[in-house]
């Protein structure tokens, strides 16, 4: 089944506490990206990549880092979690030549 | 400065009835737009796409309108279903290429009474 798989589903920890929320994705797609979801905010950008090794900022990347080693994984690190960082947060991704984006089910994260 | 707008957080509609969800932007250099879909605990899913040199798209019961010069897209959803309740985002992009960035709206939460 073609799909966007996020690890953990749900994650709660301290401020300053180093995490990595996993992104994976079965369809040898490009393109994949990280979205946060905020109540009256809609979806905002974090980080997206055109390929392997190929990283760009979205509207919001400050406190977040990606790495792109694989094609199929796209990591999300909080390198020193803050409670502003507490979020919904989906991966996506999609063929470079298409414009449809495929997201994950999402990740729920509270910082304390 | 929010670059696309939805400016109504809900919307009721009864079942069979028309639902017109909108959406506005600032910023004319988008050059496609997206409808996603999206159910408590998933992720969105897409809807329905138009491109900026068409003013509608079709797919099923699912129309997308574009009025580029009032900078607004809409939505129809004909006839409703109880199924299609859930949240719509707007989103846009292309800068005239692949949508390296997408821009989404707030969001509107659709209820469908049966």
């Amino acid at each position: 089944e073609a799909q966007v798989t996020q690890n953990p589903r749900y994650l709660i920890t301290v401020t300053g506490k180093k995490l990595t929320v996993t992104c994976s994705q079965n369809m040898n797609h490009e393109y994949m990206s990280w979205y946060r979801q905020d109540p009256g905010l809609g979806l905002r950008q974090i980080y997206y990549s055109m390929n392997v090794e190929v990283t760009d900022k979205g509207d919001v990347p400050e406190g977040y880092k990606v790495s792109r080693k694989e094609k199929r994984n796209f990591p999300l690190i909080l390198e020193s979690p803050s409670p502003n960082q507490t979020s919904l947060y989906f991966c996506a991704s999609r063929k470079d030549t298409q414009e449809t984006q495929y997201f994950g089910p999402g990740t729920r994260l509270l910082v304390l | 400065d929010q670059q696309v707008k939805q400016n109504s957080p809900s919307l009721s509609v009864q079942e069979g009835r028309i639902s017109i969800l909108n959406c506005d932007y600032t910023n004319s250099m988008f050059d496609y737009f997206l409808w996603y879909k999206k159910y408590p605990a998933e992720g969105p899913t897409f809807l329905i796409s138009i491109s900026s040199i068409k003013d509608k798209n079709e797919d099923g019961r699912f129309t997308v309108f574009l009025n580029k010069s009032a900078k607004h897209l809409s939505l129809h959803i004909v006839p409703s279903q109880p199924g299609d309740s859930a949240v719509y985002f707007c989103a846009a992009g292309g800068y005239g290429g692949a949508t390296n960035k997408l821009i989404f709206g707030t969001g509107t939460l659709l209820a469908v009474q049966p």
